[in-house]
């Protein structure tokens, strides 16, 4: 089955504390993207990337890296997570950036105490 | 202003009605236009493109109205399943950045 997969689902965790969120797509997309979504706010974009070895800032970066060191995976690593950073994320993949329908993750929901 | 915009809702309405919701975007070049919709708590899923000449999917309509940049999603005969957030989506300029509205939210009630 098509799909991709986010994990954890739910992770609660305290401020400072490293954490990585990981995703992986099965279809052999060159574009994966993450983004956050908020009350208000809507989506989001954290990261992307167009292609392995090649990632570009979003709208909301700072406090995130990402690494596409595969082209099946792009884990989102918070280095010192903060409580501003409590949010639900959402990976996703596409054929090419903005050109196909985007297939999202479940969904991991953080919280940073 | 925002880029995309949306009336958040919620829009209330009866099983078998038919609802519409407009989406107002800034970006004069926009190039492509998407409805997704969000389940509570779940991902987005494409629900329909919008293209230039408008399009209709079963009981869905989109259209787009570039003189006075919006697009549209009109529901008819409206089903309990209908209820979701509907998000609008608009992809802009050379780098294919999609942007998304903050959703509007429709409840489809007996």
């Amino acid at each position: 089955e098509a799909q991709v997969t986010q994990n954890p689902r739910y992770l609660i965790t305290v401020t400072g504390k490293k954490l990585t969120v990981t995703c992986s797509q099965n279809m052999n997309h060159e574009y994966m993207s993450w983004y956050r979504q908020d009350p208000g706010l809507g989506l989001r974009q954290i990261y992307y990337s167009m292609n392995v070895e090649v990632t570009d800032k979003g709208d909301v970066p700072e406090g995130y890296k990402v690494s596409r060191k595969e082209k099946r995976n792009f884990p989102l690593i918070l280095e010192s997570p903060s409580p501003n950073q409590t949010s639900l994320y959402f990976c996703a993949s596409s054929m090419e950036q903005g050109l196909s329908p985007l297939h999202f993750g479940n969904g991991t929901r953080l919280t940073v105490t | 202003r925002k880029e995309v915009e949306q009336d958040p809702g919620p829009f209330n309405v009866p099983e078998g009605a038919t609802v519409a919701f407009n989406c107002t975007y800034s970006n004069s070049a926009s190039q492509s236009f998407f409805w997704y919709r969000q389940d509570c708590r779940k991902e987005p899923k494409l629900l329909m493109s919008v293209y230039s000449s408008g399009n209709e999917d079963g009981r869905f309509t989109a259209q787009l109205n570039r003189a006075s940049q919006y697009i549209s999603l009109l529901i008819r005969d409206s089903k309990l399943s209908d209820s979701a957030t509907y998000l609008c989506v608009v992809r802009t300029g050379g780098g294919n950045k999609l942007t998304f509205g903050t959703g509007t939210q429709l409840k489809v009630e007996l």
